[in-house]
Order: structure tokens, then sequence, then C-alpha cells
């Protein structure tokens, strides 16, 4: 089955520097990846996806990377802010029946002010 | 804006006893998922739900591992007899069609003593 590898496990950065986070996966069949944000106490929330046939999608500071022959795709954001805090997933998915989501390990962001 | 809901927030149980999770998931999806994740682990995939039948469940979700929809509005996990392995928080998700983004609850802990 897919397996999802994530990194970095936790990542500061100062306000208003970017913050990078990576994942690679194993499974070539897969063509789906969201990224989902979790603040602490709340319900995970999608925040950017991105489907195999596109390279880059950007939403305002939110971006998201897919290298398919790599397999591995990043979710960068830039002029983080202090609200930018919390724990970031990523998966994938190969979007057939049964839909199933396999995650990364979540990555915890803190925006320094 | 809908979103999926789920009860209670927090279940703690004695090994051995049943526990029936429950969801609400938004009014017009179709497609229902349950995840759960251990403490400092990665988000894993139970069970997907569509048309009052499973569509596909992982190697987690074993003989007792039950779901039901027993009205038009909930989406329920039932644990037969509870090990102390199952403690987690489980997530509740929802979808409108099998691709695409699922919408999470904001999760039951369950924790078995």
């Amino acid at each position: 089955g897919e397996n999802v590898e994530q990194h970095p496990s936790t990542l500061s950065v100062q306000e208003g520097d970017s913050a990078v986070i990576k994942c690679t996966y194993s499974d070539s069949a897969s063509n789906y990846f969201p990224w989902y944000k979790q603040e602490l106490g709340k319900r995970p929330q999608l925040i950017i996806d991105i489907r195999s046939n596109v390279g880059e999608k950007k939403d305002q500071r939110i971006a998201v990377t897919l290298n398919k022959t790599a397999k591995h795709f990043s979710l960068h954001i830039t002029e983080t802010q202090p609200e930018d805090s919390a724990v970031y997933f990523c998966a994938a998915s190969d979007q057939r029946a049964g839909n199933q989501f396999y995650f990364g390990t979540g990555t915890s962001l803190t925006v320094i002010p | 804006e809908p979103e999926v809901t789920q009860t209670p927030s927090h279940q703690v149980t004695q090994m051995g006893q049943e526990v029936i999770l429950r969801c609400v998931p938004i009014s017009n999806h179709l497609y229902f998922y349950w995840y759960r994740q251990i403490l400092g682990q990665k988000v894993e995939f139970l069970v997907s739900f569509y048309n009052n039948e499973i569509s596909e469940k992982s190697e987690i979700f074993d003989d007792q591992f039950s779901v039901e929809r027993p009205d038009g509005s909930n989406f329920t996990l039932k644990i037969r007899s509870t090990k102390l392995e199952d403690s987690a928080m489980y997530f509740c998700a929802s979808s409108i069609g099998e691709m695409g983004e699922q919408f999470f609850g904001p999760g039951t802990r369950l924790t078995v003593l």
C-alpha cells in the first residue's frame, strides 16, 4: 500500500519568513494530494490540494508543488504569521472507490512573533 | 458553513467494554469515513462507507469494528470489545463525491483503561 513520509516533524520560523514542509509517497497511482492544517484542539481543515495533472498550485501565501517523477510534494508558506502556527498534514490518495487518504506524520509549525 | 460533528468529544471506557462513537456528516455528503490517530502517530484510515455499505476498509478494521448509518443523519463506529491499544483520537469525515476534499469532524478522544 501507499506510504507517505513527511519532514520535518517540527519547524520554527520567524514571523515573515517562509516555511517549507516536504512529503514523499510511494505509490505511483496516487493522484490527489491534499494538505490539512490542524490548530490545537480543532479539526483538520483542508488548506490546499493538488492533482497529479499539475505541477504547482498557489493560493495567496500558500503554494504546493508536485514532482511526480520523484514522488514528492511540498507545502510552501510565505510571509508567515503567528496564526499559521499549527500542525500540518500531507496526504495522498489514488481516488479509487473508497477514496482512502494516506497521511503523513504531521509537522508542527511554530511562527515566532 | 456546514460542519461534520462528532460526539462525545472524549470517551473513557474500561477494557472489554463496547463503545459507540457518533458522527453527523454534512447533510448533502454521500461518502463517509472513519480515521484514527494514536498519540504521536499518523492519522490512519479505518473505513469508508457509501450507499449503506462499506466501500473499503483497512487491516485495522477487524471484526471488533463495525459502522452503521442508522438514520438519515448519523454515522456510527462501534468497537465491540475495546482493547488498550484502541486508545486514540477517532475522526469522522465526509465528502460529496468519492473524489476530492474530505471534511473532518473535531474528533472523539477514546481512552481505554
